[in-house]
């Protein structure tokens, strides 16, 4: 168990929806991730937050937007989705350097019909 | 290299042998390199984090070394153990986007008793 906590763990919802992914980091760590790992894909950085602040941003699309809330938990909200984004989607934490281990939580799977 | 390419894709071993795999990453810019250990419905699990060239790291039977200079890092596993099969990913960071990961897709493990 790494200590960061991901809700829900599955998700199943139909094209066009807008759901949100929830994460909760490890005690004492500032710095959350988001990863998405698609069936042909490996794992895609999505966007890094700090301490409430976003930090980093990978490619992610218009449609998906993120926060980190003054507890430093941390929300992913993926709208108007499309059959394509089905995928694991990883939450990770850590102090808050590059050179900081990540510790990953177990996941949220999505599946859009 | 422009992208994080690990080698090889797949590797089946016999239980005892000694293992060996490569990550190959941009050389400029570099940050920190990032080894993780996925296990089949799991979550990715830390191994070991370098930053600086020539580092080597140690866990129990597991190893990596760094070469910032020429871009690539290697991973060993002394006596597999049918335990060890997993996927094992490294993760880059480096580059203009200083929080960003960018992870490799992968050297499959497959250790047979």
């Amino acid at each position: 168990d790494s200590g960061v906590t991901q809700t829900p763990k599955h998700l199943i919802t139909a094209t066009g929806q807008r759901v949100t992914l929830r994460c909760s980091p490890r005690s004492g760590d500032l710095s959350v991730y988001w990863y998405q790992q698609s069936l042909d894909q490996g794992l895609q950085f999505l966007i890094q937050y700090y301490n409430g602040e976003e930090r980093a941003k990978g490619n992610i699309l218009e449609r998906f937007s993120a926060q980190q809330f003054p507890d430093l938990h941390s929300e992913l909200n993926l709208s108007s989705l499309e059959l394509g984004d089905s995928a694991l989607y990883f939450c990770a934490s850590s102090v808050g350097r590059v050179e900081d281990t990540q510790y990953f939580g177990p996941g949220t799977r999505l599946t859009v019909l | 290299i422009l992208n994080v390419e690990q080698s090889p894709q797949s590797l089946h071993v016999q239980e005892g042998d000694s293992t060996n795999f490569t990550c190959s990453f941009p050389s400029s810019n570099f940050y920190a390199l990032h080894w993780y250990r996925w296990e089949t419905a799991k979550s990715p699990e830390a191994l070991f984090v370098m930053t600086l060239n020539g580092d080597e790291k140690k866990k129990g039977r597991i190893s990596a070394t760094l070469n910032t200079k020429e871009g690539y890092s290697y991973l060993y596993i002394k006596g597999s153990q049918p335990e060890d099969s997993a996927t094992y990913l490294c993760a880059h960071a480096g580059g203009t986007s200083y929080g960003k990961l960018t992870f490799g897709q992968g050297t499959i493990l497959t250790v047979h008793p």
